[in-house]
């Protein structure tokens, strides 16, 4: 079955350093896609980062850098240069399969980010 | 382009009534997939529908049901609510296609108190 783990239920970072949030998974089909989403307190989950089984590189988006360990089935979501902004609850989540037909994600506990100034 | 919406956005109910939450997706997609979030359980999947059919479905009793309009808006409805439906439901849309993985973006969810 499938199975996402975040071991990290709290993480204090420093503003302006790199922080990074563990994330792996389990499952049995070799299509997947991976995602990172933040969840303010506001209660909105807003997508971060996406990575494909098939990537072969991994995925950058801004300050979000994705490390993508296949082998390992590891998906840690990294934060260069945090911001206080970025204090927030953090979410991994993946889908089975690649083409689209289902949109059903499966999440992790999530891990609670504090940025101190 | 706007966003995905859901209303109402706080709601306050008795056991044993039933409600129901709309989500409005971001124009053209076609897929709305529906969460619900708790403290204890975290973000469970609830349903999915695409194209007016409800695709996926996760394990939750037959009170919770939804549906999906002909313009892609979805209701979910939750019958005879129990305290334990005390919850963030999140709704998500995506375009879905083939060949590609769309990552799915949210509403700001309805937070839903059962008493």
């Amino acid at each position: 079955a499938q199975k996402i783990t975040q071991t990290q239920p709290g993480m204090f970072v420093q503003e302006k350093e790199a922080v990074t949030l563990d994330c792996t998974y389990d499952t049995s089909d070799p299509s997947y896609g991976l995602f990172w989403y933040k969840q303010p307190s506001s209660g909105e989950m807003i997508f971060l980062i996406y990575q494909g089984s098939y990537d072969q590189q991994n995925a950058t988006e801004g300050r979000y850098s994705l490390n993508f360990q296949k082998a390992r089935k590891s998906a840690n979501l990294v934060i260069s240069a945090s911001q206080l902004g970025d204090s927030a609850m953090y979410f991994c989540a993946m889908r089975e399969g690649l083409t689209g037909n289902t949109g059903k994600l499966i999440f992790g506990q999530g891990t609670t980010l504090q940025v101190k100034p | 382009k706007a966003g995905v919406t859901q209303t109402p956005r706080y709601l306050i109910k008795t056991r044993g009534q039933q409600v129901t939450l709309s989500c409005s997706p971001i124009s053209g997609h076609r897929s709305v997939s529906w969460y619900q979030q708790t403290p204890g359980q975290g973000l469970q999947f609830l349903f999915e529908y695409f194209s007016e059919t409800q695709r996926n479905k996760g394990n939750f009793p037959g009170r919770f049901s939804g549906r999906q309009f002909s313009n892609s808006r979805s209701e979910m409805n939750v019958s005879t609510l129990e305290l334990g439906d005390s919850a963030l439901y999140l709704c998500a849309s995506s375009i879905q296609g083939q060949g590609f993985v769309y990552e799915q973006y949210f509403g700001p969810g309805t937070r839903l108190t059962v008493t």
